[in-house]
């Protein structure tokens, strides 16, 4: 266990559909991550969270969103799905409290989403 | 050109091998250089972290990272089947909490 936490680990939709995805940070790290992985294209970062606010922004598109709330977990909302969002959409924290510091990120074990 | 290249593979060798894994880039900016090994259906984790360029080692694992050059090498010393996994490397430019780029990865199958 990472201490990194995902939610739910599979989700079944269809196309025009919602979607939340749940993340949970170690204890501890202020800084949420959300990365989308798929065969062709890898590991893709969509937007990163600092302690409640938007820090970076990748390559997200306009109808995904994400939101960090005061507790600290992280929602990355998906509409409009389409066939091509399948994927594994993954949530990383890192960090702690000394901002100097990169030793990485920590990993939760992905949602998998299928867009039907 | 992307910002990391890496061969995905997949990469077999019998067990005891040693293996080695690299990657190039393009931004002579990144200064922090990490492997991730990714199990099938799992997520990321962190393998080796090197600052800079140079070399680190932790029991069978070493990185070394040539900034002159752009290029990044993990290497495996007696691989055992349990190193099965895509390895991917990944940097970033900053300390603290900047994000991280990843290469694509490299699939390893180790043989018994």
């Amino acid at each position: 266990d990472s201490g990194v936490t995902q939610t739910p680990k599979h989700l079944i939709t269809a196309t025009g559909q919602r979607v939340t995805l749940r993340c949970s940070p170690r204890s501890g790290d202020l800084s949420v991550y959300w990365y989308q992985q798929s065969l062709d294209q890898g590991l893709q970062f969509l937007i990163q969270y600092y302690n409640g606010e938007e820090r970076a922004k990748g390559n997200i598109l306009e109808r995904f969103s994400a939101q960090q709330f005061p507790d600290l977990h992280s929602e990355l909302n998906l509409s409009s799905l389409e066939l091509g969002d399948s994927a594994l959409y993954f949530c990383a924290s890192s960090g702690g409290t000394d901002i100097t510091l990169n030793y990485g990120y920590t990993f939760g074990s992905g949602t998998r989403l299928t867009v039907v | 050109q992307k910002e990391v290249e890496q061969d995905p593979g997949p990469l077999s060798v019998p067990e005891g091998a040693i293996v080695s894994l690299n990657c190039t880039y393009s931004n002579s900016a990144f200064q922090y250089f990490m492997w991730y090994r990714q199990y099938s259906r799992k997520g990321p984790e962190l393998l080796m972290y090197t600052y800079s360029s140079g070399n680190k080692e932790d029991g069978r694992f070493t990185a070394q990272v040539d900034k002159s050059s752009k290029y990044i090498s993990l290497f495996i010393r007696d691989s055992q089947p349990s190193d099965s996994a895509t390895y991917l490397c990944a940097m970033s430019l900053n300390s603290g909490y900047s994000t991280l780029t990843f290469g694509k990865g490299t699939m390893l199958l180790v043989s018994p």
